[in-house]
């Protein structure tokens, strides 16, 4: 089974501060996108990426930034928090989106 | 219009019902399609595939309608355990090749 990891479960940081959230997958997929998820909103697409060094803007980039160094880590970067950056962030990966994405367990992330 | 429409419920139903959830798509250009569960503060865990007009996969059934663009899952035999949000989600056609998620139908199954 693919496994899609983040790096934390939990995260509180404080307003202004620099942000990372890490993602990695083990089954050597090129597409992985970042997800945050805000209760009557849904899921919502910061940023993805097809390859290695390559991102696209998705619906909602603003105040966001992404990296990917390598095929297997794709990072979401806040430059710097804000209260309303307070959301569940979500990884996902897949080798083909015919096939559908699977998800990493999500990264609850707080800003005071 | 919204690309995935779902009525969020909640549907409150008794162990044993079946129940059905339905769900609108605008592009008809999608060519597959998915029904993920979500639980309460978890991730979204693929729970069936759509590529041709329907599946099963025990309880579960799923059903498309491409004329209609419409898509429907049927739970039967309701249990505890699947009380959770189900959500659709075509995959963007044409150009737009990324999964397009519905806000989700809240399942709660009452013992």
């Amino acid at each position: 089974d693919v496994k899609v990891t983040q790096s934390s479960r939990y995260l509180v940081k404080r307003t202004g501060e620099k942000v990372f959230l890490e993602c990695v997958q083990d089954m050597d997929h090129e597409n992985m996108f970042w997800y945050r998820q805000d209760p009557g909103l849904g899921l919502r697409l910061i940023y993805f990426s097809y390859d290695v060094k390559m991102k696209e803007k998705g619906d909602i980039p603003e105040g966001y930034s992404v990296s990917r160094e390598k095929k297997e880590r794709f990072s979401l970067i806040l430059e710097s928090a804000s209260t309303n950056q307070t959301s569940m962030y979500l990884c996902a990966s897949t080798a083909d989106s015919y096939y559908g994405y699977t998800f990493g367990s999500g990264t609850r992330l707080t800003v005071v | 219009r919204k690309e995935v429409e779902q009525d969020p419920g909640p549907f409150n139903v008794p162990e044993g019902a079946t129940v059905a959830f339905n769900c609108t798509y605008s592009n008809s250009a999608s060519q597959s399609f998915f029904w993920y569960r979500q639980d309460c503060r978890k991730e979204p865990k693929l729970l069936m595939s759509v590529y041709s007009s329907g599946n099963e996969d025990g309880r579960f059934t799923a059903q498309l309608n491409r004329a209609s663009q419409y898509i429907s899952l049927l739970i039967r035999d309701s249990k505890l355990s699947d009380s959770a949000t189900y959500l659709c989600v075509p995959l963007g056609g044409g150009a737009t090749n990324k999964l397009i998620f519905g806000t989700g139908t809240l399942l709660a199954v009452q013992p």
